[in-house]
């Protein structure tokens, strides 16, 4: 009865490939995150969804594109992979709180991604 | 925009002693300050948060943190360490950009304890 998972836990692929991460809650959450964690641990916000509803997007290269087939799952797809992406990206889901800013973010065990 | 420091990267404590690891972040009008934990090969889940009122924070596994508006600081505390409080812990702030709130995360501090 996981809360937030991903697939695969470990991606080990080769540079200009493309590959996609999965993720799903059964929280019954209205958003979902994506973050990527790089080597010193700096933990940054890639792209934020609602109700299948892309609303946060950083600046972050179009080779990465997000997809939401319904509110509980929220997959990454990366075209092109480059070294520099090598990282351990999160999902993330939360629901409101009643005050906006104030959610708690419920974290998937991540994925480990290594480009060769 | 909002900024987190977690100045010390790592801290090493014996079992049973007390900890306190800092965390300041940049002022703002009204701040949510959350602090994170995340065990080896796992996702964050979430200590404690400050959102409003009391400045003392309670939070899971004995953990409570203290919220200095005047020295905008949110440090944690637990007066007492267990081997398996061994763990990356992240202060994050919670920033209203272009409508939308998203946190924004320290650098992190590993707390080792020993034995």
């Amino acid at each position: 009865d996981t809360a937030v998972s991903q697939t695969p836990k470990y991606l080990v692929t080769q540079m200009g490939n493309d590959k996609s991460i999965k993720c799903e809650q059964n929280l019954g959450h209205d958003t979902m995150y994506w973050y990527k964690q790089d080597s010193k641990k700096f933990l940054k916000i890639m792209f934020s969804y609602n109700n299948k509803e892309l609303i946060i997007n950083e600046t972050v290269p179009n080779r990465f594109s997000p997809k939401s087939p319904d509110k509980a799952h929220l997959n990454l797809h990366i075209n092109s992979l480059e070294l520099g992406d090598s990282a351990v990206y999160f999902c993330a889901s939360s629901t409101p709180s009643g005050r906006a800013g104030t959610d708690t973010q419920y974290f998937g065990p991540g994925t480990r991604l290594t480009v060769l | 925009a909002q900024s987190v420091t977690q100045l010390d990267s790592q801290v090493p404590v014996f079992e049973e002693a007390p900890v306190e690891l800092r965390c300041n972040y940049s002022s703002s009008v009204s701040v949510y300050l959350f602090w994170y934990v995340q065990y080896p090969n796992q996702g964050l889940q979430l200590l404690l948060k400050y959102l409003s009122g009391s400045t003392l924070v309670k939070g899971i596994n004995g953990f409570e943190a203290e919220f200095n508006k005047s020295q905008t600081s949110f440090h944690l505390r637990k007066p007492s360490v267990h081997i398996s409080d061994t763990a990356e812990y992240f202060c994050a702030v919670s920033e209203l950009t272009s409508g939308t709130y998203k946190y924004i995360f320290g650098t992190g501090t590993r707390l080792k304890v020993l034995a």
